[in-house]
């Protein structure tokens, strides 16, 4: 499986957009990459995924590179309640291994009023 | 829609006493179940997961056992508790399908005393 690369930590205001980045330079052509987080003491949550193209949803937008060893999370107006501990994962494509999730340290993204 | 639920959400045990940690999926019909158990820092380790009605398969060898007795339960346990149990366990569900979701229920808290 591809290994992830995050910043440990990040700083955002409140209102702001807030990008978090990861890199996953050994990402095979099959595999999704994939957002979760996780606020403290509870269960992580899904965010966004994405194959190659960008996406967006209620939550977020995902870039992704074109050569797909990077993409970007964005929260377009990040709010207190944001602040959590932000993961991006790799995934293979399909079979019994797919639900094999190994989060990595993540990135603590903190949220200032 | 899905819903995921697990309880007890907290869990205090003395050492030796047995376990038993509950999952059931809403709205889906022959998930993938999976276990996992976060340690502190954040990692997340896969115990247990299952395709279907009495198929487990277990990732590590361990003091707990896990068991489906439906399609969309699954059962978490263990005869005798160790201090080393302790920690965070996390039910999921997918499809088991490329591109698709794992949804996480809300945790359960065990602490071995």
């Amino acid at each position: 499986d591809a290994k992830t690369t995050q910043p440990p930590s990040m700083d955002c205001a409140e209102g702001r957009a807030a990008n978090l980045p990861c890199n996953h330079s050994t990402i095979s052509g099959n595999e999704y990459v994939y957002w979760y987080r996780q606020i403290h003491s509870q269960g992580p949550q899904y965010i966004i995924h994405g194959l190659k193209n960008n996406e967006t949803n209620e939550m977020a937008s995902l870039i992704i590179t074109e050569d797909r060893k990077s993409s970007t999370l964005i929260l377009p107006h990040a709010t207190l309640r944001d602040t959590a501990v932000y993961y991006c994962i790799v995934l293979p494509a399909g079979g019994t291994s797919y639900g094999k999730l190994t989060f990595g340290q993540g990135t603590i993204l903190t949220v200032h009023p | 829609s899905q819903t995921i639920h697990q309880w007890p959400a907290t869990l205090v045990q003395p050492v030796g006493s047995p376990l038993s940690l509950e999952c059931t999926v809403e709205g889906t019909s022959n998930p993938n179940l999976y276990w996992y158990r976060q340690a502190a820092g954040r990692g997340l380790q896969l115990l247990f997961y299952s395709v279907g009605i009495g198929q487990i398969s277990s990732e590590v060898p361990q003091n707990l056992s896990a068991s489906r007795p439906q399609d969309r339960q699954f059962i978490l346990s263990s005869k005798k508790l160790l201090l080393s149990d302790s920690g965070f366990y996390l039910c999921a569900w997918g499809t088991g399908n490329a591109g698709n979701t794992i949804y996480f229920g809300e945790g359960s808290w065990l602490t071995v005393v």
